[in-house]
């Protein structure tokens, strides 16, 4: 098992420009998520989702969107990018999130590094 | 909003010394839990702490939830180089997991 695999692993972008940030897992979990973490700060929810077809704002959605059209792959959209998505993005995904035991366990991707100029 | 408060933010100690990471709330979390992070990787849990005053042993680590499940503990008993890393802690509320939330992280450096 790959896990949950995350593309690209680095980024430059212009301001204004998009892009899509990539995220695939093989685990066959029900639950995904994107959070970013700024330097020296730890991880904010931008969307998860719940299974295919659903999907919801977490604590900071604003300049994002993001699909969930298989189990496999919850793709992040920037449409217009601004300095302040400077970041780094992971993905992570669980079998469960009733917030009681082993199953709730997210396993995060490698990352994505992204620099807005 | 939930806020998770995490001190110290740097802690940099000799091999061998003991010591303790804070993860406090004003806030009632349902469960909370803790994530080591290397550099250039994602967190990986450590611990999942579920009940009021609950304590876990993970070798020399002990991780302590408690009382009212507003706050957390991590404490590394004779502390190795291999220890170094980003500990998070990250708290989830009744509504379930989906939504965790995360303190800002403690950057632990051993030296040898």
């Amino acid at each position: 098992n790959a896990g949950v695999t995350q593309t690209p692993k680095f980024r430059i972008l212009k301001i204004g420009q998009s892009m899509t940030l990539q995220c695939t897992q093989d685990m066959n979990h029900n639950y995904m998520y994107w959070y970013r973490q700024d330097p020296g700060m730890g991880l904010k929810l931008i969307y998860y989702s719940v299974g295919a077809g659903i999907t919801d704002k977490g604590e900071v959605p604003n300049g994002y969107n993001v699909s969930r059209s298989t189990t496999e792959d919850f793709p992040l959209r920037l449409e217009l990018a601004a300095p302040s998505q400077t970041s780094v993005y992971f993905c992570a995904s669980s079998y469960s999130a009733w917030g009681r035991g082993d199953t709730d366990t997210q396993y995060f991707g490698p990352g994505t590094r992204l620099t807005v100029l | 909003t939930q806020l998770l408060e995490q001190s110290p933010q740097f802690l940099s100690i000799q091999e061998g010394e003991n010591l303790t990471v804070y993860c406090n709330s004003l806030s009632v979390f349902s469960s909370l839990q803790w994530y080591r992070q290397e550099p250039g990787e994602g967190p990986v849990l450590l611990v999942t702490v579920v009940t009021g005053g609950e304590v876990k042993k993970l070798k020399r680590l002990t991780f302590q939830f408690g009382d009212a499940r507003k706050d957390s503990s991590l404490h590394i008993t004779a502390a190795q180089p291999g220890d170094t890393g980003l500990y998070l802690c990250a708290g989830s509320d009744i509504q379930g997991a989906q939504k965790l939330v995360f303190g800002q992280g403690t950057r632990l450096t051993i030296n040898p």
